[in-house]
């Protein structure tokens, strides 16, 4: 069964500096998506690509955030400049955007430790 | 900003019962409502969706039944097993998901 991957699945960074998550969505897939669960809280909605371009951000998605399809099977996201309170679980999901538009397949998650 | 509530953090049911996980939600905007389902150390999986359209769809031992004048949904899950024990993420959609705070369900023996 096609799944979504993303590595690593924990990365420890300290504050200021730069991570790459990346995401590896189901191969037909047209929609990717960013979102993130601070520990305790609920998922939280960071970005949506179709197309290779956002198509809808949330209001946490500001400018240390990026995302890019490098190539035709990763989806990337990357945090320019870590803080502490960017220490969360990262999910990457995908949908096809057809029938199933509503059913976004999410990752396993990364779990990223700004220290 | 809540526009998706779970009131109930947790609930426990006896395998064989019905399971009742609900949720309300403020925005009349919303076009589909979805459930999700995560294990620890995974991320969620879709469940169920209903559009705002319908009151009711079923799948198998999973109901959403939706009440647009009360904006209220709920998760029935007949009869309940001891793998459903996991926690329940109700979503709603516009132009993202956002989800609620999630409802950890305990099944049981």
């Amino acid at each position: 069964e096609p799944e979504v991957t993303q590595t690593p699945s924990h990365q420890v960074t300290q504050m200021g500096q730069e991570v790459i998550l990346h995401c590896v969505p189901i191969s037909n897939h047209l929609y990717f998506y960013w979102y993130r669960q601070i520990l305790g809280q609920k998922v939280e909605f960071l970005v949506s690509f179709y197309n290779n371009e956002i198509s809808e951000k949330s209001e946490i998605f500001d400018d240390q955030f990026s995302v890019e399809r490098p190539d035709g099977s990763n989806f990337t996201l990357k945090i320019r400049s870590t803080k502490l309170e960017d220490s969360a679980m990262y999910f990457c999901a995908s949908s096809d955007g057809g029938r199933a538009y509503n059913e976004q397949f999410f990752g396993p998650g990364t779990r990223l430790t700004v220290l | 900003d809540q526009q998706v509530k779970q009131n109930s953090p947790s609930l426990s049911v006896q395998e064989g019962r019905i399971s009742i996980l609900n949720c309300d939600y403020t925005n009349s905007m919303f076009d589909y409502f979805l459930w999700y389902k995560k294990y620890p150390a995974e991320g969620p999986t879709f469940l169920i969706s209903i559009s705002s359209i319908k009151d009711k769809n079923e799948d198998g031992r999973f109901t959403v039944f939706l009440n647009k004048s009360a904006k209220h949904l709920s998760l029935h899950i007949v009869p309940s097993q001891p793998g459903d024990s996991a926690v329940y993420f109700c979503a709603a959609k516009d132009r993202k998901i956002i989800f609620g705070k999630g409802t950890r369900l305990h099944i049981l023996p």
